[in-house]
């Protein structure tokens, strides 16, 4: 079935650093691809998508670009703050069946000022 | 839009007692989602709603859970008899099955569940 693997955490560096977090999926045909945040406390929030091959999503100085032959979907901001510790799932959706989200483990992001 | 609603956002109780969890999705969305999430298993997804019918139930870890969808704003999730083992964060999340929705799910805030 369809799967999602994320870079284990947890990550922890200093502000202003550059962060990148892989993801890798498998999946049957061309999913649509997510980012979700959870902050402490609170709800996973969807942070980007890429719907097709190429696309790059982005918000808030995060990015990432689907990369169908590396089957991939790598998080990447520039210059990172305190703001931004959280937990960081990677997602995808399915093509087929029912169609739900597939997430990866999270991976958690403490930034130290 | 006031998101997904979640009541309560927090419950404190003791083995044995019934727990209801209780959302309301996003109005116009068709699909709902319960989930929990622990330290050590993570995010799992229990049930899957479409149409106010039940559609993959396979994560709901046994026969105490119980879900439903009376209608398209508002669904339950039931624990009868808890076990403290079930304690954890419950969110439920609702999205549009509409093409080219992308099926984005939105995410409540959570029942936190202690069971003592």
């Amino acid at each position: 079935g369809d799967s999602v693997t994320q870079m284990e955490g947890p990550v922890t560096l200093s502000e202003e650093a550059f962060l990148t977090i892989n993801c890798t999926y498998t999946a049957t045909g061309y999913p649509s691809l997510f980012w979700y945040v959870q902050y402490p406390g609170e709800g996973l929030q969807l942070l980007l998508k890429a719907t097709k091959a190429d696309d790059k999503g982005s918000n808030k100085g995060f990015e990432a670009t689907y990369r169908k032959e590396t089957t991939s979907f790598h998080l990447e901001k520039g210059s990172v703050q305190v703001s931004d510790s959280a937990v960081y799932f990677c997602a995808l959706s399915e093509i087929q069946g029912a169609q739900k989200l597939v997430f990866g483990q999270g991976t958690r992001l403490t930034i130290n000022p | 839009d006031a998101g997904v609603i979640q009541s309560p956002r927090h419950e404190v109780t003791e083995m044995g007692q019934e727990v209801t969890l209780r959302c309301k999705p996003i109005s116009g969305h068709n699909s709902l989602f319960w989930y929990r999430q622990t330290m050590m298993r993570g995010l799992e997804l229990l049930i899957y709603f479409n149409n106010n019918v039940p559609i993959d139930d396979s994560g709901m870890p046994e026969d105490r859970f119980s879900a439903k969808m009376p209608n398209a704003s508002f669904s339950t999730l039931k624990i009868q008899p808890s076990e403290p083992r079930d304690s954890a964060v419950y969110f439920c999340a609702s999205s549009s099955r509409l093409a080219g929705a992308g099926n984005e799910q939105f995410f409540g805030p959570g029942t936190r569940l202690t069971v003592l």
